[in-house]
């Protein structure tokens, strides 16, 4: 597509359900990336995706937290036994190739707002 | 390990020239990214130095320095829209992007 799509917009859940989140990066790019971003807090980053593996995953807080993405294509977050300390805006992100330069030049999308009651 | 610091707050009048700093710390280095965001909204990329000196954009411009591992973003000509949280970022050699806390830039008439 023409930018990087999240649905949804807007979750709101309780303390201990499931909940996925799912992007939908810029079409033929290749790195996609996922954030968490609190108030007032720069992004904080979760997991890279470079095609349909994990490039490096060493952001997620703890195993309550997975991502997929096995097309190489679109992604989905998955948060088990949700908490409220998981509320935040989940940003994903794509670029064009990733890697060290190619991470620089990120295009993100809206973000899904997540509150855990 | 890998960490950026940027002033919190800047204020600054519509029209005048304002500098947001950057210093970073990492092991192995790609550039200097800086990203802008309005509340509510997504941070949209501005500017990439992946070598040292200054890089224009419009009204925009960026300044790397790796030997200081420090870079500055600069604003001219300010209009109330400029606004916004302004973040610099840098990949290091992992290839995921660590973004700094923000600066809030606040322009007032």
């Amino acid at each position: 597509g023409a930018g990087v799509s999240q649905t949804p917009s807007n979750k709101v859940t309780e303390k201990g359900k499931y909940v996925e989140l799912r992007c939908d990066p810029i079409s033929g790019h290749t790195a996609l990336y996922w954030y968490r971003q609190s108030l007032g807090q720069g992004p904080e980053f979760l997991i890279y995706f470079q095609g349909t593996g994990a490039a490096d995953d060493s952001g997620l807080p703890n195993d309550r937290f997975f991502a997929v993405r096995p097309e190489g294509s679109v992604s989905t977050l998955k948060i088990q036994r949700t908490e409220r300390g998981d509320s935040a805006v989940y940003l994903c992100a794509s670029s064009a190739t990733g890697g060290g330069s190619g991470a620089n030049v990120l295009t993100f999308g809206a973000g899904s707002r997540l509150t855990v009651l | 390990g890998q960490s950026l610091e940027q002033p919190s707050e800047v204020t600054a009048v519509e029209g005048a020239i304002v500098q947001i700093n950057c210093t970073y710390q990492t092991s192995g280095f790609y550039g200097l990214s800086w990203y802008q965001q309005h509340d509510g909204g997504a941070p949209t990329f501005l500017s990439y130095n992946a070598l040292d000196g200054l890089e224009e954009t419009g009204r925009f411009s960026s300044f790397l320095s790796r030997s200081d591992s420090y870079g500055y973003l600069l604003l001219q000509e300010l209009q109330m829209k400029d606004s916004a949280s302004y973040f610099c970022a840098h990949s290091g050699n992992t290839g995921k992007l660590i973004f700094g806390q923000g600066t809030t830039l606040q322009v007032k008439p």
